[in-house]
């Protein structure tokens, strides 16, 4: 059955330590994308990776790395120096094969069930 | 600054009338749109897209307008069924010069449907 699978589905962290997200996807899909989301908020880019070995900062990388040495994996590692921590992260793949819009059918990501990242 | 954005926070519908929500972008480089559901605690599920060679895209229950000139979206959703008070985001992709894969998403619209 293939899919996005995240984990932990909640997870606590002690102030000043690093804690790592797992993002695993079977749907052989090119690019994986971590997203977090605050109440009352949308879904806001962290990172991104189109490639393996490859990854962009998006809007709000401070404070987080990520590696993506396999197609199938997007770990997040949220640092000590993220001030702001607490919140739902959602990682997401998506294919990037064929012709692109407005002349080609793009394709939409696809999510993960998210972790809830909570402060001690 | 926002690039795409849904104006209304909430929108409550009575039972069985058609829900539609909206959504404003400002980047003339988006070329793709889509609209995405989501429960508290799971992540969004794709509803629908648009690409910007056309107005309309209909795919069951769910329909998308798109008006380029005025860059505006909307979902229309015939007819309104019970949930559970989901969440309608709406997100816009675009190709430039680097090929950039963002997709953008709005803040999103609660969907309250009445008895």
């Amino acid at each position: 059955d293939g899919g996005i699978t995240q984990s932990p589905k909640y997870l606590f962290r002690k102030e000043g330590q690093n804690v790592t997200l797992s993002c695993e996807q079977n749907l052989n899909h090119d690019a994986m994308y971590w997203y977090r989301q605050d109440p009352g908020q949308g879904l806001r880019l962290i990172y991104y990776s189109q490639i393996v070995n490859d990854f962009q900062k998006g809007d709000i990388a401070e404070g987080y790395s990520v590696s993506r040495e396999k197609k199938e994996s997007f770990p997040l590692t949220v640092t000590s120096a993220q001030k702001n921590p607490t919140a739902f992260y959602l990682c997401a793949s998506r294919n990037l094969g064929g012709a692109r819009p407005p002349l080609g059918r793009d394709q939409p990501q696809h999510f993960g069930d998210g972790t809830r990242l909570s402060i001690l | 600054d926002q690039q795409v954005k849904q104006n209304s926070p909430s929108l409550s519908v009575q039972e069985g009338r058609i829900s539609i929500l909206n959504c404003d972008y400002t980047n003339s480089m988006f070329d793709y749109f889509l609209w995405y559901k989501k429960y508290p605690a799971e992540g969004p599920t794709f509803l629908i897209s648009i690409s910007s060679i056309k107005d309309k895209n209909e795919d069951g229950r769910f329909t998308v307008f798109l008006n380029k000139s005025a860059k505006h979206l909307s979902l229309h959703i015939v007819p309104s069924q019970p949930g559970y008070s989901e969440v309608y985001f709406c997100a816009a992709s675009g190709t430039n010069m680097n090929r950039d894969d963002k997709i953008i998403f709005g803040k999103g619209t609660r969907l309250h449907i009445l008895p």
